[in-house]
């Protein structure tokens, strides 16, 4: 067990849908990033967020937004979803070994 | 985009074989980490090697990283059935106080068959 949850473990929704994802970072740990799993993209960072302010964007589509609220649990928020945002949605955190992230175990987003 | 390839891509071994797994990158990193995925899981850290390291081990595991061709590699020596997963490496560029995004190669499918 990494210490850092997430759910829901699965979402089913349509396109055009909004939803949310939410982490719980390790005990003490500031850092948060979102990664997003698929088959033809791999694993690509998102963004990151670091005692609630955002640190870094990567590829993250304008429909997605992110944040981190003070007791330092991370919001992914997928709005207009689209067939091929379908993906694995990872959290992951770090903390005081800053290289070191420790991932959730996903959450598992099917658009129909 | 992905940091660079991984080879193989896919890997069969016997129990008890030596698996090695390669990876590339593109940029000048400051770290190159290898996590393990077990089937559509969490990804799990398993080493990490600093751009001024050469060789890393740990346990049954041996890392080495050439940054003048931009390369390392992932040796599990005496593997077993266990050790069947995917293997990525990761690359941070920075060296930010609050932690550096990864870069993560397109990942090597190993089955170690008992």
């Amino acid at each position: 067990d990494s210490g850092v949850t997430q759910t829901p473990k699965h979402l089913i929704t349509a396109t055009g849908q909004r939803v949310t994802l939410r982490c719980s970072p390790r005990s003490g740990d500031l850092s948060v990033y979102w990664y997003q799993q698929s088959l033809d993209q791999g694993l690509q960072f998102l963004i990151q967020y670091y005692n609630g302010e955002e640190r870094a964007k990567g590829n993250i589509l304008e429909r997605f937004s992110a944040q981190q609220f003070p007791d330092l649990h991370s919001e992914l928020n997928l709005s207009s979803l689209e067939l091929g945002d379908s993906a694995l949605y990872f959290c992951a955190s770090s903390g005081l070994a800053k290289n070191i992230q420790y991932f959730g175990a996903g959450t598992r987003l099917s658009v129909l | 985009s992905q940091q660079g390839e991984e080879d193989p891509q896919a890997l069969s071994i016997q129990e008890g074989e030596n698996a090695t797994m390669n990876c590339s990158y593109k940029t000048s990193i400051n770290n190159l980490q290898w996590y393990r995925q077990n089937s559509g899981r969490g990804l799990v850290h398993l080493i990490l090697i600093r751009s001024n390291e050469r060789e890393k081990h740990s346990g049954r595991l041996r890392v080495t990283l050439d940054t003048s061709k931009k390369s390392s590699s992932l040796l599990i020596t005496a593997s077993r059935a266990a050790d069947t997963a995917s293997y990525f490496c990761a690359t941070a560029g920075g060296q930010e106080t609050s932690g550096s995004r990864l870069t993560f190669g397109e990942g090597t499918q190993l089955t170690v068959n008992p």
